[in-house]
């Protein structure tokens, strides 16, 4: 069965430090894999998105991912932080099926230090 | 394009009472989802339309729980004699069905979040 494990809940991060975090899939096939950030009371937007090609993708805000078959990961990272990006951050897979349904993880709550 | 909406935002309900979410897709979008959200968890499936067609239900979608979409564009979520654990945020998303074997991204509204009292 699919699943997704997000294996830190909550990430505290100064501001300007770099920023990486962590995705492990199960999947028994290729799987599309995403990234989406969530504000409190809010939706989620996406950030980024790998389908197949370039490994390594670019998503807005300046963040990317890369996706690595042989460690079942897509870890999410960002060079620079801003006070902005506090915020939980969801990965999801989705599986190559009809309903093209999305499993995610159960997030990472990410705290920004001044 | 302006995104997906939902209405309400909140809905506050006694235990026993019956609610109803509105969701409206984005246009040309033919596919609609559901998921819930609990707190602390990330997004769980819940339905899936494809047009007016409901392709598939969740095991988490009790017979309590009913979804429509009529004419293929807007969507509703009901909830008949709720509960205490219907507690959640309810989401929508919806995509746009691409050329076959073609991946779609889902984009998602505001949510609805309910609080059974």
């Amino acid at each position: 069965a699919q699943s997704v494990t997000q294996p830190d809940i909550h990430i505290t991060v100064s501001e300007g430090a770099s920023l990486e975090l962590r995705c492990n899939y199960s999947y028994g096939a290729t799987p599309y894999l995403f990234w989406y950030v969530q504000s409190p009371g809010q939706g989620l937007q996406l950030l980024l998105k790998y389908f197949s090609g370039d490994t390594l993708v670019q998503g807005i805000k300046g963040f990317e991912a890369e996706f690595k078959r042989s460690q079942s990961s897509f870890n999410l990272r960002k060079p620079s932080v801003h006070w902005s990006d506090a915020a939980e951050y969801f990965c999801a897979v989705g599986a190559w099926s009809n309903t093209g349904k999305l499993i995610f993880g159960q997030g990472t709550t990410l705290q920004v230090k001044p | 394009d302006t995104g997906v909406s939902q209405d309400p935002r909140h809905k506050i309900t006694k235990r026993g009472q019956n609610v109803t979410f509105r969701c409206d897709p984005i246009s040309e979008h033919n596919r609609l989802y559901w998921y819930r959200q609990t707190l602390g968890q990330g997004p769980e499936f819940l339905t899936y339309f494809q047009n007016e067609a409901q392709l598939e239900k969740s095991r988490l979608l009790s017979d309590r729980f009913s979804a429509e979409r009529p004419k293929g564009s807007f969507s509703t979520l009901e909830i008949q004699r709720t509960e205490q654990g219907d507690s959640a945020m309810y989401l929508c998303a919806s995509s746009k069905e691409g050329l076959a074997g073609a991946k779609e991204t889902q984009y998602f509204g505001p949510g609805t979040r309910l609080l059974v009292l």
